[in-house]
């Protein structure tokens, strides 16, 4: 079982629809939790971090940590073409002196 | 203020030849963190440093990958005897010291291509 998994897709989601981009962990001392995003060619783009169970909202992007289950998710609301690319899922585990783990990532297709 | 720079943003190697990957960290920041990237997938951890030291190296995946921060600040991968499965997207992340993770911010990376 792979630490960090995402769906693949890709996910595809007309223009102005929310995007729901979920990803599960397997540790269960993971602490941290982030999303980046990653435009073909380029490299990842932080856009959210949590670290506590709840909601966390900043603009259009809604990140949600649920510890117990092991999931983090990513809601991207409103989606424009513009959101299209991979959203990788990183976590950070207790003692592993701040590296991140990675998914494989999701890759988001908006759809005008 | 500049972000994470790294160079060169290509490099194509003959396999068997020595490479370096340069990175330069945002200003301040002590921690430095070294990934590759293969097509497809996210990126994979390398190597750590705080300051000049390496703290953890446990993602490099032979004795022909090196890297070095002698002075806390810029780094560089080193890759002896390149092989073809080398060929990557080498990523360089800097952050703050920070053991919860405030984030790492990423360089634009270094396409390796062994042939």
């Amino acid at each position: 079982q792979k630490e960090v998994e995402q769906n693949s897709g890709p996910l595809s989601v007309p223009e102005g629809a929310i995007a729901s981009l979920n990803c599960t962990y397997s540790d269960r001392v993971s602490q941290s939790f982030f999303w980046y995003r990653q435009y073909s060619g380029k490299s990842p783009e932080l856009i959210m971090s949590i670290y506590s169970n709840g909601d966390k909202e900043d603009g259009r992007f809604t990140a949600q940590l649920n510890k117990a289950s092991q999931y983090v998710s990513l809601l991207i609301r409103d989606s424009q073409p513009s959101d299209s690319a991979t959203y990788l899922c990183a976590v950070i585990n207790t003692g592993t002196a701040s590296k991140l783990t990675f998914g494989t990532g999701t890759r988001l297709q908006v759809t005008l | 203020g500049a972000g994470v720079s790294q160079s060169p943003r290509y490099k194509v190697a003959k396999r068997g030849q020595d490479v370096a990957l340069r990175c330069d960290p945002i200003s301040g920041h002590v921690s430095l963190f070294w990934y590759q990237q293969a097509l497809g997938q996210g990126p994979e951890f390398l190597t750590y440093f705080q300051n000049e030291a390496q703290l953890d190296k446990s993602g490099l995946p032979s004795d022909r990958f090196f890297a070095e921060r002698p002075e806390g600040s810029v780094s560089t991968l080193k890759i002896q005897r390149t092989q073809q499965e080398d060929s990557a997207v080498y990523l360089c992340a800097s952050s703050l010291l920070d053991y919860i993770g405030r984030g790492q911010f990423f360089g634009p990376g270094t396409r390796l291509t062994v042939l």
